[in-house]
């Protein structure tokens, strides 16, 4: 099976405090995705990365940055955390693009 | 990029088939239609996905209609641990390959 982990289940943090999250998987997938999901609003992909070192924005990419140094680990940076950053956060991983994502448990960040 | 409608709430008799339909009116016609669910505090979990013909493994079957623009996921002998929400979702099959999520389907499954 498939196993994506993130470091935190839960975290809270200060305003303007930097932030990461971390996200690994276990399957040599190619693709990693950042999402944040609120209610009502669905889940939205804030970035993705399909190979080391390489990463496209999403459709909320303000705010955020990423880093993928190694294959299996992609993080999430909170360059200076705001109030609306507070969020549900997930990780998901690929084999290709056009595969299913397996999705991690998520962070649940709460910035005060 | 397609949306999908569903019914914000169902409940199930425990062991009795669970069909939770959804509307994709304007998928085209290289989209698939995914399904997952998420159990509360966790991430979503993948269940079946298909493109145009009817789908089943382990877990659902998936009916999608001849035009593509519903489908219904068949969850065959439903138990108390299939009370989640349940996601339809149409793919976008280029660039990010994003999912849109909607709302979901609140299941509730009843003892």
């Amino acid at each position: 099976d498939v196993k994506v982990t993130q470091s935190s289940r839960y975290l809270v943090k200060r305003t303007g405090e930097k932030v990461f999250l971390e996200c690994v998987q276990d399957m040599d997938h190619e693709n990693m995705f950042w999402y944040r999901q609120d209610p009502g609003l669905g889940l939205r992909l804030i970035y993705f990365s399909y190979d080391v070192k390489m990463k496209e924005k999403g459709d909320i990419p303000e705010g955020y940055s990423v880093s993928r140094e190694k294959k299996e680990r992609f993080s999430l940076i909170l360059e200076s955390a705001s109030t609306n950053q507070t969020s549900m956060y997930l990780c998901a991983s690929s084999p290709y693009l056009d595969q299913p994502q397996h999705f991690g448990d998520g962070t649940r960040l709460s910035i005060l | 990029d397609a949306k999908t409608t569903q019914p914000p709430s169902m409940d199930c008799a425990e062991g009795r088939a669970a069909n939770l339909p959804c509307n994709h009116s304007t998928i085209s016609g290289n989209e698939y239609v995914y399904w997952y669910r998420q159990i509360h505090s966790q991430g979503p979990q993948y269940i079946i996905h298909g493109l145009k013909n009817n789908e089943t493994n382990e877990m659902a079957s998936l009916i999608i209609t001849e035009d593509r623009k519903s489908s219904t996921l068949i969850l065959p002998h439903a138990t108390l641990r299939d009370t989640a929400v349940y996601y339809c979702i149409v793919r976008v099959s280029s660039g990010t390959y994003k999912y849109i999520f909607g709302t979901g389907t609140r299941l509730k499954v009843l003892a």
